[in-house]
Formats: structure tokens, C-alpha cells, sequence
């Protein structure tokens, strides 16, 4: 069964401190994971793939097999960072369907 | 906003009503999405088509909701004698016309059922 878990639903760190968002997966074999981010009054949007290997506004996150995982990180969190985050996960069997997790809603406070 | 178009974005609807909603993807003859997400929770897979063909559904699709995507271009999503437990934000996605594996999502229709 293809299972994402984020266990934080609330987050509230200081502008300027290291975020850490953690994502924790299901899945029998080697699934392709995401972080989609929806800012107050906006749309679910892509922040990134763990394939891409990017950086996006400051984000990264690393594909830890061997503990299932693929939390999202920033050193210094921003104001604007304030959103609700979503980990994604989708099977390479074929399927193009996205497993989301509950999210995790993320307050940077000044 | 040239996105995933949605309409309508609110319906109130008392419950046993049918409701359909519909969705304009950013292009035409990619793949479109159906999900669905209520309060505290993450958006959940219903179907999903490439071009006009219905290649995937979810079990969340009971025999009350259908989807159609007659010429692949808008999608329409129906539900038919709708229950409370129907009250949820119908999420439209489409590829954008790339096809890489970004998902662009509309921003949503928000179905109360009373």
C-alpha cells in the first residue's frame, strides 16, 4: 500500500530560523516523492521533485531510502514561507496517481 | 490567471441533488486530473484522463460519481444524489501541455452539501 505521513499538522518557527518539515513514505520499491505548497488564497503548486535534485526558493529535501523519508529543509526560514505543505508520493507502476499527505502548515512568525 | 479554470467554485446543494462540475485545462489533449480533498486532509485521487480515455480510477469513485472528458479538452465531474459526506473541494490538475510530470492544479470547486 502506498502511504504518505507527515507527522506535524502545525509548525511555527522564528524568521530566520532552520525549518525542518518531515515526510515519511509507504512503498514497496522506489517511488518518485514531491513537496506541493499552497500560500494563503493561492492554488496547490509544485515546490519540488526529489528527481530534479533542486533547490527551490531555498528548500531542498533528500530522498532517504533506507529510512523511507524525504523531509523538506531550509536553513533560514522567510515570512513568506508561511503556507501549508503537502508530501506527494507516485509509483512507478504505471499509475499517475499522487498519494498526498494530511500536510503540514508551516507559521514563521517575525 | 491563464491556469487550470474551475467552475463554479462554490455550490451549495441539499443533499439527494445532482451536481456537476467542470473543468478548462491550461491545453488540450494532456492528461487531466480529478482529486478531492476535505478539511484536514490532503487532496485524494479520484480518476484521471489522457486525452478523451479514462485510464484510472480510484475506489473513492463510487457508482454515484462519473467523470467525462468527451473530446479531450474540458473534463466534467458528476455527482449524483449527493450525501453529506459528498462536502469536499473538487480539485481539478492538468500537465500543462508538457510532458514532463508537473502537476498544475486549479484552484478548486468547494461542494457543501446540506
Amino acid at each position: 500500500a502506498q502511504r504518505v505521513t507527515q507527522p506535524e499538522k502545525l509548525l511555527s518557527v522564528f524568521k530566520g530560523a532552520p525549518v525542518e518539515l518531515k515526510c515519511n513514505y509507504s512503498y514497496s520499491g522506489s517511488p518518485e516523492l514531491f513537496w506541493y505548497v499552497q500560500y494563503s488564497r493561492q492554488r496547490l503548486q509544485l515546490l519540488l521533485r526529489h528527481i530534479s535534485r533542486e533547490s527551490i526558493k531555498g528548500f531542498t529535501a533528500d530522498l532517504n531510502k533506507g529510512e523511507t523519508s524525504f523531509h523538506l529543509k531550509k536553513p533560514f526560514a522567510q515570512e513568506e514561507d508561511s503556507a501549508m505543505y503537502y508530501c506527494a508520493l507516485k509509483g512507478r507502476g504505471g499509475s499517475e496517481k499522487l498519494v498526498f499527505g494530511k500536510g503540514t502548515k508551516l507559521t514563521v512568525n517575525p | 490567471d491563464t491556469g487550470v479554470s474551475q467552475d463554479p467554485r462554490h455550490k451549495i446543494t441539499k443533499r439527494g441533488q445532482n451536481v456537476t462540475f467542470r473543468c478548462d485545462p491550461i491545453s488540450e489533449h494532456n492528461r487531466l486530473y480529478w482529486y478531492r480533498q476535505t478539511l484536514g486532509q490532503g487532496p485524494e485521487f479520484l480518476t484521471y484522463f489522457q486525452n478523451e480515455a479514462q485510464l484510472e480510477k480510484s475506489r473513492l469513485l463510487s457508482d454515484r460519481f462519473s467523470a467525462e472528458r468527451p473530446k479531450g479538452s474540458f473534463s466534467t465531474l458528476e455527482i449524483q444524489r449527493t450525501e453529506q459526506g459528498d462536502s469536499a473541494m473538487y480539485l481539478c490538475a492538468d500537465t500543462g501541455g508538457n510532458s514532463g510530470n508537473t502537476i498544475y492544479f486549479g484552484e478548486g470547486s468547494w461542494l457543501t452539501v446540506v
